[in-house]
């Protein structure tokens, strides 16, 4: 079993629709979650991150992450054409930079988002 | 303006030949990386940097290698040993500062070996 899974796509959907994206890892150890936005031929930037359990809103978008079932999910209502993009999931054991931590992320295998005007 | 860049964007490579490619960050940032991206792969970590001086291997070192000279710069060096290095290649780095050290990635170089 892999770290971390995310759910096969392409998807697509149309203009204003709600958008549930979605992953499942298996090492608890993982304590921050993100949720990086890759468009065609560049780099991701990071969209969302959540620490622990709980919900993260952020306009359009909300993160919720579930440690008991290990899973977590990125919401996008009222869909736009310009959220088409690869939507990658990403965790984290520690936030970064404390002595000792392993700065590593492990990523999902993303999800092609096409949304129809 | 901070940011990352690499270059080229994109880079022809024949069978047998190493090549490097650039990674330049002044976001005075300590930690860099290196991932591989291939269709339906995901990022894959080939190695990373915490402090100038000093790296790590990845989960796919294999046929890499880098060095870490200057904070500002992590180049990458794909070598002949790499059985399949046509993929796209990003490069990231991440801040020292208390809290949430975000990675923060460059525009890519796509490789293609001919």
């Amino acid at each position: 079993q892999k770290e971390v899974e995310q759910d096969p796509g392409p998807l697509s959907v149309p203009e204003g629709a709600i958008v549930s994206l979605n992953c499942t890892y298996s090492n608890s150890a993982f304590q921050y979650f993100m949720w990086y936005r890759q468009y065609s031929r560049k780099g991701p930037e990071l969209l969302m991150y959540t620490y622990s359990s709980g919900n993260k809103e952020d306009g359009r978008f909300t993160a919720q992450v579930d440690k008991s079932s290990k899973y977590i999910s990125l919401f996008i209502r009222d869909s736009q054409p310009s959220d088409s993009a690869t939507y990658l999931c990403a965790m984290s054991t520690s936030r970064g930079m404390e002595a000792g931590a392993n700065s590593k992320l492990t990523f999902g295998k993303g999800i092609t988002l096409s949304v129809r005007p | 303006d901070g940011g990352i860049t690499q270059s080229p964007k994109y880079l022809f490579r024949k069978e047998g030949q190493n090549v490097t490619l650039s990674c330049e960050q002044n976001l005075n940032h300590d930690a860099m990386y290196w991932y591989r991206q291939d269709p339906g792969q995901g990022l894959r970590l080939i190695y990373y940097s915490q402090i100038v001086n000093d790296f790590q291997k990845g989960d796919i070192a294999e046929g890499y290698s880098v060095s870490r000279e200057k904070k500002e710069s992590f180049p990458l060096t794909v070598t002949s040993a790499q059985k399949n290095p046509t993929a796209f290649y990003l490069c990231a780095s991440s801040g020292s500062a208390g809290g949430f050290n975000e990675q923060f990635f460059g525009p890519g170089t796509r490789l293609t070996v001919l």
